[in-house]
């Protein structure tokens, strides 16, 4: 089984200022990573996704994570938010080789951009 | 594309009532997936379809919950003799076959249990 765990559930930050939003995950297996982003009365919608290869991922929206497999991290980055980008974040993993792809969800942070 | 649908975007019931939710997903997609969301908490899985067969059901999925996908279309979800503690958001995601294939997730059903 997997967990996933999203240190700050909510994460205040003024409009241009760069922003970290933390990811941790436990797994007896390796793990494929995801970040979702939930804008208000919204589905959740991809952002980028860790498969394999380059442990650097570019989403869409100037956002970034980087892998790290030694500390079993997925934290998720961008230099300069903006007003626009208030929305909650959620990590998530799938175990490598499971047949159905099911994601299994931190609880989300909550990234609130001020003006 | 249309993105993936589900109707009612939001229901209230009375506890003990049977309720039923609808997804449409994209229409190429042959998995389609349910979640759970309650309030401050990320969404959690509770069963999915590949095509008309139904794969995988959590544990969460008590023998309250039915889920169909008649002619791997649209779904059906049923809470039957609904209780308080199934107040939540109801996700549904579909996609392709693999992993690259992203999960388009619709703007999910909100049940409250009154």
């Amino acid at each position: 089984a997997q967990s996933v765990t999203q240190l700050d559930s909510q994460v205040p930050v003024f409009e241009e200022a760069p922003v970290e939003l933390r990811c941790n995950y436990s797994s007896s297996v390796s793990v494929y990573l995801f970040w979702y982003v939930q804008y208000p009365n919204q589905g959740l919608q991809l952002l980028l996704k860790y498969l394999s290869g380059s442990t650097l991922v570019k989403g869409i929206n100037g956002f970034e994570a980087e892998f790290n497999k030694s500390q079993t991290s997925f934290h998720l980055r961008k230099p300069s938010v903006h007003i626009s980008d208030t929305a909650e974040y959620f990590c998530a993993v799938s175990a490598v080789g499971n047949a159905g792809n099911m994601l299994t969800f931190g609880g989300g942070t909550r990234l609130m951009v001020k003006p | 594309d249309t993105g993936v649908s589900q109707d009612p975007r939001h229901k209230i019931t009375k506890r003990g009532q049977n309720v039923t939710f609808r997804c449409d997903p994209i229409s190429e997609h042959n998995r389609l997936y349910w979640y759970r969301q309650t309030l401050g908490q990320g969404p959690e899985f509770l069963t999915y379809f590949q095509n008309e067969a139904q794969l995988e059901k959590s544990r969460l999925l008590s023998d309250r919950f039915s889920a169909e996908r008649p002619k791997g279309s649209f779904s059906t979800l049923e809470i039957q003799r609904t209780e308080q503690g199934d107040s939540a958001m109801y996700l549904c995601a579909s996609s392709g076959t693999g992993i690259s294939y992203e999960q388009y997730f619709g703007p999910g059903t909100r049940l409250t249990v009154t």
